[in-house]
């Protein structure tokens, strides 16, 4: 079945660092979304890229959505303590089915 | 809104026994999904519906049970409790009827010894 990879599976930064996370998928992806997760909590919808090429950006969040449609990323510009949790992604297999990545948690250090 | 809300919060549970995870929303939802999330395995889908009266398996359905009677509920049925069933169990819905910006319920963390 269809799979999506996410990479790296931890991050540790420093305040103020930048951070990356990336999803890369062997077939062309419809859409992609992206779920923020923190310690001992559920999932939070961030958002869903759709279009090849696509960026979009949220304050210090910029996510984006390959030319080919088989990867994204999602990058975080000079972290802050309140960035700490898990990032995932997520795709939709076509019809109703949603794969998530495994996830990047991402820890900082103040 | 009170959003997604599952209950209970925490489980412990015997090998072979059976229950009830509930799951409700408020938003009028047509689509509810159950996910199971396991250290380092993010998440995976159990079943899911489209409205009332439809459902479907997704990657891990063995061992569940769902129903949707109505547009509000979306309980899960564990049969006969695993240890394998070890897990963090998060209901979830979206407006559209595609898993699109999907809402996720608190979760319940559920224990089988």
């Amino acid at each position: 079945g269809q799979q999506v990879m996410q990479i790296p599976q931890y991050q540790h930064v420093q305040e103020g660092e930048d951070f990356t996370t990336y999803c890369n998928s062997s077939t062309t992806l419809s859409n992609i979304q992206w779920y923020k997760q923190r310690p001992g909590g559920h999932p939070v919808f961030l958002i869903q890229l759709v279009k090849s090429g696509e960026v979009k950006k949220q304050k210090r969040l910029t996510f984006q959505f390959g030319e080919a449609k088989k990867n994204s990323s999602l990058h975080i510009t000079a972290t802050q303590t309140t960035d700490v949790g898990t990032y995932f992604c997520a795709v939709n297999t076509g019809g109703f089915k949603t794969i998530f990545g495994a996830g990047t948690r991402l820890f900082v250090k103040a | 809104n009170a959003g997604v809300t599952q209950t209970p919060k925490f489980q412990v549970l015997k090998t072979g026994q059976s229950m009830t995870l509930q799951c409700a929303q408020d938003m009028n939802h047509e689509y509810m999904s159950w996910y199971r999330q396991d250290p380092g395995m993010g998440l995976r889908l159990i079943h899911y519906s489209v409205g009332a009266g439809i459902t479907d398996q997704g990657e891990v359905p063995n061992g569940y049970n769902v129903s949707r009677s109505t547009t509000e509920d979306f309980p899960l049925r564990l049969l006969s409790a695993a240890p394998s069933q070890t897990s963090v169990y998060f209901c979830a819905s979206s407006l559209s009827g595609d898993p699109h910006e999907q809402y996720f319920g608190p979760g319940t963390r559920l224990t089988v010894t």
